[in-house]
């Protein structure tokens, strides 16, 4: 069974700083694309950020891009988010989601962390 | 990177159908056959119901399609049942740096 297990958020302030991980299991996490999608409380969907099997490839949405660093452990079957200088409008469910390359969509999702910018 | 527009809301009753719209552009969804459509219940994590623009995944009822025409996508639940109510959104890829970009969603409500 396919699943994603996200952790690392909380409260931060305006302009600091949070490491969000992702710990992956039931699939070959290392031949398969990764993405962060994040959604603010009553909001629709956003996609954040993604990175391919090898890490080698990182993509990102222009809101974060500069700010924010998708990053993999294959050995660790693990996703990470570094997410720096943060802002308000970061505040939101952060979702790790499989991404299936063959279809460009997002095939599983875990249940998400919250990350709350505030003073 | 703009998103896709969906209907805020849409209903039906139990045993009818209904359709939800998801409109883009030439460079997303017009230029990709790679729409996608995912069920969210409220406090829980989305599921995906529909991936290239038709194809359902394992265990997703044959009641869910898809389809699209120029720069509009649409889901189709037939047969609503109780279950089905739902936020439903819509993405589509947008080219090599975009992996997604997602429609504002849906609210399906059975009456």
């Amino acid at each position: 069974e396919v699943q994603v297990l996200e952790s690392g958020g909380g409260l931060v302030q305006p302009g600091g700083s949070l490491r969000l991980s992702c710990a992956a299991s039931g699939f070959t996490f290392s031949s398969c694309a990764m993405t962060w999608v994040r959604q603010a409380p009553g909001k629709g969907l956003e996609w954040v950020s993604g990175v391919s099997s090898s890490g080698g490839g990182t993509y990102y949405a222009d809101s974060v891009k500069g700010r924010f660093t998708i990053s993999r452990d294959n050995s660790k079957n693990t996703l990470y988010l570094q997410m720096n200088s943060l802002r308000a409008e970061d505040t939101a469910i952060y979702y790790c989601a499989k991404f299936l390359w063959s279809g460009r969509t997002f095939d599983y999702w875990g249940q998400g962390t919250l990350v709350t910018v505030s003073s | 990177q703009s998103a896709l527009t969906q209907p805020p809301s849409a209903s039906g009753s139990p045993g009818q159908s209904v359709t939800i719209s998801c409109t883009g552009t030439s460079s997303d969804v017009g230029g990709y056959n790679y729409v996608s459509w995912y069920q969210q219940h409220p406090g829980k994590a989305p599921k995906l119901m529909i991936y290239e623009v038709t194809k359902r995944p394992s265990g997703v009822p044959d009641r869910f399609s898809g389809s699209k025409s120029g720069n509009t996508a649409s889901l189709t639940v037939s047969e609503l049942q109780a279950e089905d109510e739902a936020d439903y959104y819509c993405s589509s890829y947008a080219g090599s740096n975009t992996l997604g970009v997602f429609g504002g969603g849906t609210k399906l409500t059975v009456l």
